[in-house]
């Protein structure tokens, strides 16, 4: 069974848009971490955030915030005035105590934004 | 940037052959990993590591197996490739298990095309 479920294949915006991401995660767990992930074009993948279950405030980066709610089990990431340079593909994972703590990831989400 | 080098970073085989792809990294970092990434599929964890020779299987190691000899070398070996196993694959170290530790890093990636 899926993990982790980014029901987003594709979001495509103009720039300067806001654009939010939905992850929805299943674990019966209660210590656990979520992670986001970005993809840009040229192929690696770069670390964004991670998030353990026992810190549900939500966070900031520059244009970039989560919205963490274990409540609907969701942790979802919204960018802010998008970019050009934000087009990727964006991946939530999940870090599990009963799965040894590897990451599950999910399917991603392209963002594709047009200037 | 995590020094994480794999290689070769392109490979076109025939169905069949053997593929060996090696991944190096120069952190000293006890957990290595394998996953394949397809589409609608995000990241897939083939095998993994948490030390010299001590291996483990991830979700979808069937066609697949690995070594590790020293900790800064994770070879990961198909046997008798094919076609399914067209895909690009990632090598990604961490220091402790993944997600308790923090961020995992991630090689550039290896694209394998099995004709």
């Amino acid at each position: 069974a899926q993990k982790v479920t980014q029901a987003q294949t594709e979001i495509s915006v103009v720039e300067k848009e806001d654009v939010t991401l939905d992850c929805v995660y299943e674990t019966r767990d209660t210590t656990y971490y979520l992670f986001w992930y970005k993809q840009p074009p040229s192929g690696e993948l770069v670390f964004l955030i991670r998030r353990n279950s026992f810190d549900e405030q939500n966070e900031i980066s520059g244009r970039y915030s989560w919205n963490f709610q274990k409540s609907t089990s969701s942790f979802n990431f919204t960018i802010t005035a998008s970019q050009v340079v934000d087009s990727a593909v964006y991946f939530c994972a999940l870090s599990e105590v009963s799965n040894d703590y590897k990451l599950s990831f999910g399917a991603g989400t392209t963002v594709t934004v047009r200037a | 940037d995590a020094g994480i080098t794999q290689s070769p970073r392109h490979k076109v085989t025939e169905t069949g052959t053997p593929v060996t792809l090696r991944c190096h990294q120069t952190e000293n970092h006890r957990y290595m990993y394998w996953y394949r990434q397809d589409p609608g599929h995000g990241l897939r964890l083939i095998h993994y590591s948490y030390g010299v020779k001590d291996t483990d299987k991830g979700e979808v190691s069937d066609g697949y197996s690995v070594s590790r000899s020293k900790t800064e070398d994770f070879l990961l070996t198909l046997e008798s490739a094919t076609s399914s196993q067209t895909s690009v694959y990632f090598c990604a170290i961490s220091e402790n298990q993944g997600g308790r530790a923090g961020e995992l890093f991630f090689g550039e990636g290896s694209r394998l095309t099995v004709l």
